[in-house]
């Protein structure tokens, strides 16, 4: 079961802009709008942040925010923040009932 | 406020079956409204879905752990179980027990018991 691509690495300076992407195929990320996006710090539990591509659950900050074009989804994270630092991981609901993850991407607030 | 607490040995012999538990409270795993899914990590690496359970008993299994695995439902204890057989180093991990959403999301997320496969 193939996972959906991210960058190893991104990074940013405090309160810049930052975009993670995640590429998946014509079964995945085409074809459905479940793409969510989970944000975990070490030694925790994955949170989640965005589901159904763009919606942000009660709580989150609206610094946020995902959308999707074509087999890529992306997650962008405005007025980068020191506790923004984490790794960050992709999913998507694929044909035959199946969820895959992305890769994960590590964030780097320099 | 739901919650859901992982439980099991956290050594298993190679070979043998790892067993987990995971516990629910606040919501009822009778709900038709959520599956009930085992997610797990590998130190260092990334997040790997193993499967899903409905309340009408209905599994989805990650095609690469399917021969080994059985996923079920305790109604009565509002507990569901994990079962992967013939297990080997390489499902030495965390497992977390989750709660997904219809849509594929998971909102609510165990803290997570470490399992290591060693003799």
């Amino acid at each position: 079961q193939s996972a959906l691509t991210q960058p190893a690495s991104v990074s940013g300076s405090p309160g810049q802009s930052i975009t993670i992407s995640c590429t998946g195929t014509s079964t995945d990320i085409v074809a459905y709008n479940y793409v969510s996006w989970y944000q975990q710090h070490p030694g925790k539990a994955p949170k989640l942040m965005i589901y159904d591509v763009s919606n942000r659950p009660s709580g989150v900050s609206n610094r946020f925010s995902g959308s999707k074009s074509g087999n890529t989804a992306s997650l962008t994270i405005s007025g980068l923040q020191a506790e923004d630092e984490a790794d960050y991981y992709c999913t998507s609901y694929r044909s035959n009932s199946d969820l895959v993850f992305g890769t994960g991407t590590k964030v780097t607030v320099l | 406020q739901v919650q859901l607490q992982e439980s099991g040995p956290g050594l298993v012999k190679p070979s043998q079956t790892l067993s987990l538990t995971c516990t629910v409270s606040g919501a009822s795993v009778s709900s038709n409204n959520y599956y009930w899914t085992w997610i797990r990590q590998a130190a260092g690496k990334g997040l790997e879905w193993i499967g899903r359970i409905y309340t009408s008993g209905i599994t989805n299994y990650n095609p690469s752990l399917k021969s080994r695995l059985i996923i079920s439902l305790d109604t009565s204890k509002n507990e569901f179980s994990l079962n992967l057989n013939s297990v080997t180093a390489a499902d030495t991990a965390v497992y977390h027990c989750v709660r997904e959403s219809l849509h594929y999301y998971m909102d609510v997320w165990g803290k997570g018991t470490t399992v290591t496969v060693s003799s």
